[in-house]
């Protein structure tokens, strides 16, 4: 069955450290990849999208996302985290462009100050 | 402009009642969908809608639930029968078409809480 998984649950870093949040996908064929975030009581939103074309893609706020085929992977990143970036973050997928999204388990993120 | 908004954000019910769930999309935005999000889970699909139509009710959990969409804008979303398992943050989004490029806006959710 198709699906996304995300390795990590639970992340705390301190400011100013690196982030690499981890997603992988199940799927041979074509996929359309999404980071989703949920900062406390809001809305998710989208952080960043991959559909084709160069494979490091740059979203809103400093985060970017690698799409490496070969390892099915589409891990989040940002150089250097704010206390802002507390939130909870979901990897999510669309196979064959259909419409439904795939979605991880989310990872919550808790920057300390 | 406005955003999806949903109606209620909470709602709490007893084992065996029917609830209905209200979701007012972004207007234009032709394609519409329902998804939940269980504790400790990432989302599930329930359906789409494009324009009043659901070609896709694969997601529907079990034939107590169903979903209409009226003048290609608000969608209800009901749970017959309700169950301690139906628990969960039911969210809805829209986007421009059912194009797979086209963003999903998503709404602040329901909570159901089934007691």
């Amino acid at each position: 069955a198709q699906s996304v998984s995300q390795h990590n649950h639970h992340v705390i870093l301190s400011e100013a450290a690196s982030l690499e949040l981890g997603c992988n996908y199940s799927y041979g064929g074509t996929v359309n990849l999404f980071w989703y975030v949920q900062y406390p009581g809001q809305h998710l939103q989208l952080l960043l999208k991959y559909f084709s074309g160069d494979p490091l893609v740059k979203g809103i706020k400093g985060f970017e996302a690698e799409f490496i085929k070969s390892k099915f992977s589409f891990n989040l990143r940002k150089p250097s985290v704010q206390w802002s970036d507390t939130a909870e973050y979901f990897c999510a997928s669309l196979m064959d462009s259909n419409y439904q999204l795939i979605w991880g388990a989310g990872t919550k993120l808790i920057i300390k100050p | 402009g406005a955003g999806v908004s949903q109606s209620p954000s909470n709602k709490v019910t007893e084992k065996g009642k029917d609830v209905e769930l209200r979701c007012d999309p972004i207007s234009g935005h032709t394609a519409l969908y329902w998804y939940r999000q269980s504790l400790g889970q990432g989302l599930e699909f329930l359906i789409y809608f494009q324009g009043n139509s659901a070609p896709d009710k694969s997601g529907l959990p079990s034939d107590r639930f169903s979903a209409e969409r009226t003048g290609g804008s608000v969608s209800t979303l009901t749970i017959q029968r309700t169950q301690q398992e139906d628990s969960a943050v039911y969210l809805c989004a829209s986007s421009k078409s059912g194009a797979s490029y086209n963003e999903q806006f998503f709404g602040p959710g329901t909570r159901l809480t089934v007691l």
